[in-house]
C-alpha cells in the first residue's frame, strides 16, 4: 500500500500570501488529520476530517482551513501568512482513532 | 485542559542498557494512548497503542509500554537500548467520541543512546 503523500513537500511565502497544502491518505482511511510541528510548540491538533466533515478543530485562527473530498484526499488552506506560520505541516490518516495514524512526510513552509 | 507530559527533554542510555521514556497524561474519559518515533529527516511512524486490556503493550522494535491508570501514565520501555534507537519519541492520546476525535501530543523526548 502507498504511503501518506503530501504537496508540496517545500514552500516559501511572503507574509500576506495564502497557501494550499495537499495530502493523499492511504487508501481505505477515510479519518485525516492536520498538525503542525516547530521547535517551540512540538506537534499541534489542526483539525480531523472524517467523510468530508470537519469533526474536531484546535486552537488556532480562522485563517487555518481545510477540506476534504469524496476521496478522502484532503486539503489545508492557511490564508493571510504570517511569519509565525513557518512550520512543518503534517497530514496523517487513520480507520478510526482506535487505530494508529501514519504520517506523511510533512510540507516544510517557510514565510518571509 | 486536556494535556499530556513528558517531563524529560531528552534521556541518555548506554547501548544494551534498558531505557524509559515517561509520559503522564490528564484526559477525561477513556483516552487511547500512543507512542511515535521520528527520526532524522522522516516522518513519525507508529510504535504502539493501548486501547483495553492488558497493561503491558509490546509494539515494533522491542518497545513495550506500560498503562497506569491510577498514575496516568503510559512509559516507553525497552529492555536493551541500540544505537539505533536514538530519536524523538513522542506519547499522543486521543479522546473523543464517534462523533470526532483529538490526538494531543507531549512536547516529545530525544533519546540519545551511546555505544
Amino acid at each position: 500500500k502507498a504511503g501518506v503523500t503530501q504537496t508540496p513537500r517545500y514552500l516559501i511565502k511572503t507574509r500576506g500570501q495564502q497557501v494550499t497544502l495537499s495530502c493523499s491518505p492511504i487508501s481505505g482511511h477515510r479519518s485525516v488529520s492536520w498538525y503542525q510541528q516547530t521547535p517551540g510548540q512540538g506537534l499541534q491538533f489542526l483539525f480531523e476530517y472524517f467523510s468530508e466533515t470537519q469533526r474536531n478543530k484546535g486552537n488556532f485562527p480562522g485563517r487555518f482551513s481545510g477540506r476534504q473530498f469524496s476521496n478522502s484526499r484532503s486539503e489545508m488552506n492557511v490564508s493571510t501568512l504570517e511569519l509565525g506560520d513557518s512550520a512543518l505541516y503534517l497530514c496523517a490518516s487513520s480507520l478510526s482513532r482506535s487505530y494508529e495514524q501514519y504520517f506523511g512526510p510533512g510540507t516544510r513552509l517557510t514565510v518571509t | 485542559a486536556q494535556s499530556v507530559a513528558q517531563p524529560e527533554d531528552q534521556v541518555n542510555v548506554a547501548e544494551g542498557n534498558p531505557l524509559t521514556v515517561k509520559c503522564t497524561y490528564s484526559v477525561s474519559g477513556n483516552p487511547y494512548l500512543f507512542w511515535y518515533v521520528q527520526y532524522p529527516n522522516r516522518g513519525l511512524q507508529f510504535l504502539l497503542k493501548y486501547i483495553t486490556g492488558d497493561n503491558l503493550v509490546k509494539g515494533s522494535y522491542g518497545f513495550e509500554a506500560e498503562f497506569n491508570k491510577s498514575q496516568t501514565s503510559f512509559h516507553l520501555k525497552k529492555p536493551s537500548a541500540l544505537v539505533s534507537d536514538s530519536a524523538l519519541y513522542f506519547c499522543a492520546v486521543s479522546y473523543g467520541n464517534t462523533g470526532g476525535f483529538k490526538t494531543i501530543f507531549g512536547a516529545g523526548t530525544r533519546l540519545f543512546v551511546k555505544a
